[in-house]
């Protein structure tokens, strides 16, 4: 079945520096492309999505950008905040059994320390 | 304002004991979709609901069934909880089924068997 990777799956990072996390996705049909920050004991909340018609979006610190050749897509973290830190996943939809549904990645946990 | 909404957020049950969970949305969305998500992994999508038309994933065991009564509510009923069926249980909707549609979840209930 279609699939979706996700790297890495801990990421330490300084309070300001950058984060980057990265996914893959085996569905070339697949046209969009949520990130969800779900912190402990919390529910996934979406944060920035991309459409297949676009290469990048930017929201203040957060940015996800996306190529669809290479069938990658990564969101970036910029002036990290201890308040960034949380599980995120990624996810692509995929036309599966019928219907649209999206595949999820494991998931990275982010901590940043002060 | 609560939009995806989800009762009780703790439930405790006994092995074997039948056991429901219930997701209100105020969104008047179509689809509402219920995933099973355990502990520092990705969320695992059960099954969902297209208006009445229900969509089972294949790897669903028979022990779960879902109900929608309404276009505002659906229930995730557990027939016979085993200690594997322990984890956190997410309600999720989405304005329709298309493939750019944003899934909004709800806080989630943390199921425990005991």
């Amino acid at each position: 079945g279609e699939n979706v990777e996700q790297h890495p799956s801990t990421l330490s990072v300084q309070e300001g520096d950058s984060a980057v996390i990265k996914c893959t996705y085996s569905d070339s049909a697949s046209n969009y492309f949520p990130w969800y920050k779900q912190e402990l004991g919390k529910r996934p909340q979406l944060i920035i999505d991309i459409r297949s018609n676009v290469g990048e979006k930017k929201d203040q610190r957060i940015a996800v950008t996306l190529n669809k050749t290479a069938k990658h897509f990564s969101l970036h973290i910029t002036e990290t905040q201890p308040e960034d830190s949380a599980v995120y996943f990624c996810a692509a939809s995929s036309f599966s059994g019928g219907y649209n549904k999206l595949i999820f990645g494991a998931g990275t946990r982010l901590a940043v320390h002060p | 304002d609560a939009m995806v909404i989800q009762n009780p957020r703790y439930q405790v049950t006994q092995f074997g004991k039948p056991v429901t969970l219930s997701c209100s949305q105020t969104l008047n969305h179509n689809v509402m979709y219920w995933y099973q998500q355990k502990s520092s992994q990705a969320p695992k999508l059960l099954f969902h609901y297209y208006d009445k038309d229900f969509n089972n994933e294949a790897d669903t065991p028979d022990n779960f069934q879902s109900r929608r009564p309404n276009t505002s509510f659906c229930f995730l009923d557990i027939r016979s909880p085993g200690l594997g069926d322990a984890a956190m249980y997410l309600c999720a909707t989405s304005g329709q089924q298309g493939a750019g549609e944003t899934q909004y979840f709800g806080p989630g209930t943390r199921l425990l068997v005991l």
